[in-house]
């Protein structure tokens, strides 16, 4: 099946550190989410955006609906030890019925030395 | 707000067997239903879509008379493995979606089926 393109693949920081990734898609859609992962564990949704070129905050985490609605943005700041996990972005396209799929993305590693 | 639950957490079965797996959203009603599976260090593969009280929407690649999903009430789902094989031992994770407030979705905690 379709997925998204998420970058880096992988990222290993100092606790404190900011982080940012991204997801790009060659089609548009209507709605981007992240999630979070953790080990064993289902994802947990951390952020939704509904609006080209929209910036949202959740606490430490801010995302960005790319302008061209092809693409997403998520910043963590000052990151701490539990951050670790993997971060998934998902694409949906809205068209308005009950069966709306998510395109998940490729997924990035995220690893947090102490 | 927004909880998911799936049951059992981890099953172990023998080669041919069939195991059921429940996904049940506990505070709010689920319209739809997704069952995804994961394997190790890959992304989230959705395998079918269900609705409440209509037959499920399967993924392209999916065997339907294989994995058998039932989605009759709006907080009740379950998905079926029949005849488990060892290439069948995946990460089998759900996610509900309902209206309004809740129209994401929100995923369960996740199944891990190991069919030896």
């Amino acid at each position: 099946g379709q997925q998204l393109n998420q970058n880096p693949q992988s990222m290993f920081i100092q606790e404190g550190e900011d982080v940012s990734m991204n997801c790009t898609s060659s089609s548009i859609f209507n709605t981007w989410l992240w999630y979070k992962q953790d080990p064993g564990e289902g994802p947990v949704l951390l952020i939704a955006l509904y609006k080209a070129g929209e910036l949202t905050s959740n606490g430490r985490l801010t995302a960005q609906f790319g302008i061209t609605r092809k693409d997403s943005f998520l910043n963590i700041s000052a990151s701490i030890p539990s951050d670790v996990g993997i971060y998934f972005c998902a694409g949906q396209r809205n068209y308005g019925g009950a069966t709306n799929k998510l395109i998940f993305g490729t997924g990035t590693l995220l690893a947090v030395q102490p | 707000g927004a909880v998911v639950s799936q049951h059992p957490s981890r099953v172990i079965c023998k080669s041919g067997t069939s195991v059921k797996i429940e996904c049940r959203s506990l505070d709010f009603q689920a319209t739809t239903m997704f069952w995804y599976r994961q394997f190790p260090k890959q992304s989230l593969m959705l395998m079918a879509t269900s609705n409440e009280g209509s037959k499920a929407t399967y993924e392209q690649g999916v065997e339907k008379d294989k994995f058998l999903i039932n989605h009759a009430s709006l907080t009740l789902s379950t998905l079926t493995v029949t005849s488990a094989h060892p290439e069948d031992s995946s990460f089998y994770i759900c996610s509900a979606r309902g209206q309004g407030y809740f129209y994401e979705q929100y995923f369960g905690p996740g199944t891990r089926l190991t069919v030896t």
